[in-house]
């Protein structure tokens, strides 16, 4: 079974302040996606990045970095410089590959944390 | 290009009744997926279409249903409502999913059920 711990509930951080979410996960398949999402308060899951289990560089865009680790199964999400237009509630998720049979290519989603940004 | 749209995006029902929520995919993508967010259980996949098939089915009752037309818009059925069937509803579009690279998932704005 896949699972996905976002361990953080809720951060609060002053506007330009750095923040790290946190992102751990489990799965046996071979072949897995990595992602995030945003949840802003109308509630759209508006994507953020994917990543597939076999492509372990960071990425970078602009403010964003994303740091994956298939060694520790971590993926964490990091704000550089945080603006009070980040506030919201940041998912992340894992999908399989394995065609290991029903349900291998749904997103499991984390529980989620909600970050708040003060000016 | 746009989005993925959800309609209607606010609804209130009655214990019993039945309702029926629509999802028009971005152009060109042949998955639709739906899930269901609770305060209590989270996003959680109810289940996938992909041309006109059923490929994936979560854990939920038989009351929970779908279909997908030959344009890819897909609907979702509830029927008997319960109290615990109040979420938000969210419709999730891709090409491919399957595929061996994995593909990107965008998701509409949602609906917002509510059962009195």
């Amino acid at each position: 079974a896949q699972k996905v711990t976002q361990a953080q509930t809720e951060i609060s951080v002053v506007e330009k302040e750095d923040v790290t979410l946190d992102c751990v996960y489990e799965t046996r398949d071979t072949t897995y996606y990595l992602f995030w999402y945003k949840q802003p308060p109308s509630g759209e899951l508006v994507f953020l990045i994917r990543r597939n289990s076999f492509d372990e560089q960071n990425e970078i865009s602009g403010r964003y970095s994303w740091n994956f680790q298939k060694s520790t199964s971590s993926f964490n999400f990091t704000i550089t410089a945080s603006q009070v237009v980040d506030s919201a509630v940041y998912f992340c998720a894992l999908s399989g590959a394995s065609g290991s049979g029903a349900g291998s290519y749904q997103l499991t989603f984390g529980k989620g944390t909600k970050l708040s940004v003060i000016p | 290009k746009a989005g993925v749209t959800q309609t209607p995006r606010y609804l209130i029902k009655t214990r019993g009744q039945q309702v029926t929520l629509s999802c028009s995919p971005i152009s060109g993508h042949r998955s639709v997926s739906w899930y269901q967010q609770t305060p209590g259980q989270g996003l959680q996949f109810l289940f996938e279409y992909f041309s006109e098939t059923q490929r994936n089915k979560g854990n939920f009752p038989g009351r929970f249903s779908g279909r997908q037309f030959s344009n890819s818009r897909s609907e979702m059925n509830v029927s008997t409502l319960e109290l615990g069937d109040s979420a938000l509803y969210l419709c999730a579009s891709s090409y491919d999913p399957h595929s061996l690279l994995g593909d990107t998932i965008y998701f509409g704005e949602g609906s917002w059920l509510t059962v009195v």
